[in-house]
């Protein structure tokens, strides 16, 4: 098992610039995540899913969208970029309580 | 909303020292975990505590979860270079986890 995976690993971006940051998992879970951390900060909720087909809001999704049209599958949607999204972003999966964490996308809004 | 508040949010220490961080929460959790995360890595799951005054070991990690569940710490004996990281804590709720601000340790050899 490969885990969670997420694409890209590095990214710049131009404000009001858009991108999807992917992120897969092979262990069928039905849970899935999108947290940011800022530098010497925890991790927030931006959104999570539940199953296929089903989104909701975290505690900071302003700017971002996502979808889960397959169990595996997890992008979020950064339609303009601003520089306040300047972060490090990690997609999780859980089937019950443990999540486990995808390696990260660094992301530079300029 | 739920606040999960985490101390101190730094530590240095001499190797060989002891660790502990806190993790302290107004109203009553339901559960905790800990997570630890490597300088430029990712989270990684440690420990779930679901019971009042729950105590569980792994190894040099020793894991508390208060008797009011209101609280939970975790302690490092002896710490080694290899304990570097930020830990953290998180409770789950309805399949969300709400983290503290985390702890980040640093190890002198």
């Amino acid at each position: 098992n490969a885990g969670v995976t997420q694409t890209p690993k590095f990214r710049i971006l131009k404000i009001g610039q858009s991108m999807t940051l992917q992120c897969t998992q092979d262990m069928n879970h039905n849970y899935m995540y999108w947290y940011r951390q800022d530098p010497g900060m925890g991790l927030k909720l931006i959104y999570y899913s539940v199953g296929a087909g089903i989104t909701d809001k975290g505690e900071v999704p302003n700017g971002y969208n996502v979808s889960r049209s397959t169990t595996e599958d997890f992008p979020l949607r950064l339609e303009l970029a601003a520089p306040s999204q300047t972060s490090v972003y990690f997609c999780a999966s859980s089937a019950q309580e443990t999540q486990y964490f995808g390696p990260g996308t660094r992301l530079l809004v300029l | 909303g739920q606040q999960v508040m985490q101390i101190p949010q730094y530590q240095h220490v001499q190797e060989g020292e002891d660790f502990t961080t806190y993790c302290n929460s107004s109203t009553t959790l339901s559960n905790i975990q800990w997570y630890k995360q490597r300088p430029g890595g990712h989270p990684v799951f440690l420990i779930q505590l679901v019971k009042s005054g729950e105590v569980k070991k792994q190894k040099r990690l020793t894991f508390q979860f208060g008797e009011a569940k209101k609280n939970s710490s975790l302690h490092i004996t002896a710490t080694q270079t290899t304990d570097v990281g930020t830990y953290f804590c998180a409770e789950s709720n309805t399949g969300k986890l709400i983290f503290g601000q985390g702890t980040t340790l640093q190890v002198k050899p």
